[in-house]
């Protein structure tokens, strides 16, 4: 039931990009995207509708593929304050679930 | 500011004692969460609760109960816990649920780290 993430943990040099993967075995209604930096709450970046949509803001965007039950997060030209946990969580009809989680570390 | 508190932060307490845990949030919200997060797992959904009324218990033990007073206000009733419940626990918030989706963003409380002897 709850998505798989992929890669478990990334580690960047500033500048680099990367991508987060995450796949449901179960059709999607919506796909969200949070943040969580070491201590601190989960932040919520942002949310992608069933429809195949694309959304960014900044340098972080995330698409959508409704038919093949995935969502990936894109970080270009990653900074220092990207570094953190990054969770999908998936809706499917009135069911929700988290992933497993993304590691990202940012280094100089 | 999140706009969701969560006391106390820290919590130790022993398998026999009664505590609970206190999530209120200023955003207007009529949709509430209980997240319970342990380490190397994910986050797992506890129980939801919209416009008071309890819409969810994910096969959550009975030693842990959630009251939900009114909108703005959420408590876990903690009794006779097992060391491994020690977890950090989170409170979010959304706008509501409409029927039943979630198609809006939930909003975080910093957690109470709870440690059970």
């Amino acid at each position: 039931q709850q998505p798989v993430q992929s890669p478990q943990a990334v580690i960047l040099r500033e500048g680099e990009d990367a991508v987060i993967n995450c796949s449901s075995s179960k059709a999607l209604y919506s796909v969200h995207w949070y943040r969580q930096k070491h201590g601190e709450a989960p932040v919520f970046l942002m949310i992608l509708l069933k429809g195949g949509e694309q959304k960014g803001h900044d340098k972080i965007s995330a698409s959508f593929n409704e038919k093949k039950q995935q969502s990936s997060l894109y970080l270009t030209a990653s900074q220092l304050s990207y570094s953190g946990t990054y969770f999908c969580g998936t809706a499917t009809g009135n069911q929700f679930y988290f992933g497993t989680g993304t590691s990202l570390t940012v280094i100089p | 500011e999140t706009g969701v508190t969560q006391t106390p932060r820290h919590l130790v307490m022993g398998m026999t004692n009664k505590k609970s845990l206190k999530c209120e949030q200023h955003l207007g919200h009529n949709a509430m969460y209980w997240y319970k997060q342990s380490a190397k797992k994910p986050l797992e959904l506890m129980f939801v609760y919209n416009f008071k009324e309890q819409t969810e218990n994910n096969s959550v033990p009975s030693r842990f109960s959630p009251e939900c007073p009114n909108s703005s206000h959420l408590f876990l009733h903690l009794h006779t816990l097992q060391p491994e419940d020690s977890a950090l626990y989170l409170c979010a918030s959304s706008q509501d649920l409409r029927a039943g989706q979630r198609n809006q963003p939930q909003h975080f409380g910093d957690g109470t780290r709870l440690s059970i002897l």
